[in-house]
């Protein structure tokens, strides 16, 4: 029963490269979340999608930042020509439907970010 | 505008003894629910537990409680009989009603010494 699978673990990128973030949600989960995480800072809600619907993404840059979740395969946080303020861990997490109470949201692990 | 403030950035405390992270919390709305999470240092965020505006009982989960005062806007969470391994990250975060987006605080770092 794999929880919410997020790849890679650590990526490093030169500065103007582009950065793909991968997100597979629990099994039977059709949302999906990202959120930021800035060092020493709490994360911050970046975009919401369900199958190949965008449904919030008030949380993210205007530019250079984009997010699908198709309706096979994993859910892409695609950030292009990455600057060194985009270093952070960028994290996933997947619901079965909207508004999930006591059993919380299932985050992935993260996918830290370095731009070099 | 919804906000959460963790107002301890750091705790310290000793093995088998309780101690009670803070979290304060601002919102208009009748509707909402709030969540604790820990992150160990290997970074991945651990859901904790829970609490709904209208649940009229404080949540516990194990070693977990979370004192809910809601005209005071707390929901401070307490950690019974702590061990090494809490020694962490927490975070409090608050779901806005009729969304999905979870607004966290900047978090505590706790240490547990022996």
């Amino acid at each position: 029963n794999a929880g919410v699978m997020q790849n890679p673990r650590h990526l490093v990128r030169r500065r103007g490269q582009e950065a793909r973030l991968r997100c597979s949600p629990m099994k039977g989960h059709s949302h999906v979340y990202w959120y930021r995480q800035l060092p020493e800072e709490g994360l911050k809600f970046m975009v919401y999608l369900q199958k190949e619907n965008i449904i919030d993404e008030s949380g993210m840059p205007k530019e250079r930042f984009s997010a699908e979740f198709p309706k096979e395969g994993p859910s892409i946080l695609r950030i292009q020509q990455v600057v060194r303020g985009d270093s952070a861990a960028y994290f996933c997490a997947s619901s079965p439907r909207v508004s999930p109470e006591h059993y919380g949201y299932t985050f992935g692990s993260g996918t830290r970010l370095t731009v070099v | 505008a919804q906000k959460i403030t963790q107002t301890q950035p750091g705790m310290f405390v000793q093995e088998k003894e309780a101690v009670t992270l803070d979290c304060t919390y601002d919102t208009s709305d009748q509707s909402y629910g709030l969540f604790w999470y820990k992150q160990p240092s290997s970074g991945e965020m651990i859901f904790l537990i829970y609490q709904g505006s209208y649940d009229e009982q404080n949540a516990t989960e194990g070693r977990y409680s979370l004192n809910f005062q809601k005209a005071r806007k707390s929901a401070n969470l307490v950690i019974s009989a702590s061990q090494l391994g809490d020694s962490a990250m927490y975070f409090c975060a608050m779901r806005e009603a009729y969304t999905d987006k979870l607004i966290f605080g900047t978090g505590t770092r706790l240490q547990v010494f022996p």
